[in-house]
C-alpha cells in the first residue's frame, strides 16, 4: 500500500525556472514531512522538513508548502540550477514512533537544463 | 567528522546465499536504521537498532535480520536470497530514537543473480 503518492515522475527545468514537486498522504498519523535530495550513487539527503502546524517553511530557494485538509504538501525549488538535477523524495513520519520509520514517496527526476 | 560508512559498496551473490552488510554510524549517532532501495523506487524502511535491539521493523519476511554492537555499528543479514533482493541498501543513523536529525549512508548495491 502506498501511503505517500509522489508526482511527478519526473520533470525537466530550465535554469532559473521554478520546479514544483508535489505529494499527498493517506495517513493522519504523519506528523513529519522531510524533502531528500538524492545523487546517483549517494544516500538521501535531508533537504528541508516541516511539520503539519505550519502551511509553509522556506530554506534558501527552498520552499515546503503544507495542505493539512487536503492531506497535500509540495517543494518548490526557485531559481532552479544545473547542480540542482537529482531526484527529490517526499516522505513521511508517524507521530508516535520513533524518528526514522519514514514513508517514501517514489520519487521525481529533475533534470534542469541550461 | 565522518558520516555514515556502509561496506561493502557492491556485491554480487547467488540466488540461495546469505550476505551480510555493514555500517558505521555517525560519530555521536546511537540509533541505525536499515532501508531497502529498489531501483526507482523509494527507500523502504526494513528495521531499526538501538541500544542493540530491534527497535521498530517494517514489512520484510524474517529473512531479514540485523544486529546492532556495543559501539552503535550496525549489520543487515539477509539469507536464502531471491533476484528480488537485488537493490540498494541504505543505512541511516541519528542521534536518538526521538531525533529526526538522520544521515543517511551511500549505501551498498547488493545484486542477486
Amino acid at each position: 500500500q502506498q501511503q505517500v503518492k509522489q508526482s511527478p515522475q519526473s520533470l525537466i527545468v530550465q535554469k532559473g525556472g521554478i520546479s514544483i514537486i508535489n505529494c499527498a498522504y493517506e495517513n493522519t498519523a504523519f506528523d513529519y514531512f522531510p524533502w531528500y535530495q538524492q545523487f546517483p550513487g549517494k544516500g538521501p539527503a535531508l533537504l528541508i522538513a516541516i511539520r503539519p502546524d505550519v502551511s509553509e517553511k522556506k530554506e534558501g530557494r527552498f520552499t515546503i508548502s503544507f495542505n493539512k485538509s487536503a492531506k497535500q504538501f509540495s517543494l518548490h525549488i526557485m531559481d532552479s540550477q544545473p547542480g540542482d538535477s537529482a531526484t527529490y523524495f517526499c516522505a513521511a513520519n508517524p507521530r508516535g514512533g520513533t524518528a526514522s520509520k519514514l514513508t517514501f514517496g517514489t520519487g521525481t527526476r529533475l533534470q534542469v537544463t541550461l | 567528522d565522518a558520516g555514515v560508512t556502509q561496506s561493502p559498496t557492491h556485491l554480487i551473490k547467488t540466488r540461495g546465499q546469505q550476505v551480510t552488510l555493514r555500517c558505521s554510524p555517525k560519530s555521536g549517532h546511537d540509533t541505525v536504521s536499515w532501508y531497502q532501495q529498489a531501483l526507482g523506487q523509494g527507500p523502504q524502511f526494513i528495521f531499526q537498532y538501538y541500544e542493540e535491539e530491534e527497535r521498530q521493523r517494517g514489512n520484510f519476511p524474517d529473512r531479514f535480520s540485523g544486529h546492532q554492537f556495543p559501539n552503535y555499528s550496525s549489520e543487515l543479514n539477509v539469507n536464502a536470497l531471491l533476484l528480488g533482493d537485488s537493490a540498494l541498501y541504505l543505512c541511516a543513523s541519528s542521534p536518538d530514537l526521538a531525533d529526526y536529525g538522520y544521515t543517511f549512508g551511500s549505501g551498498t548495491r547488493l545484486t542477486v543473480v
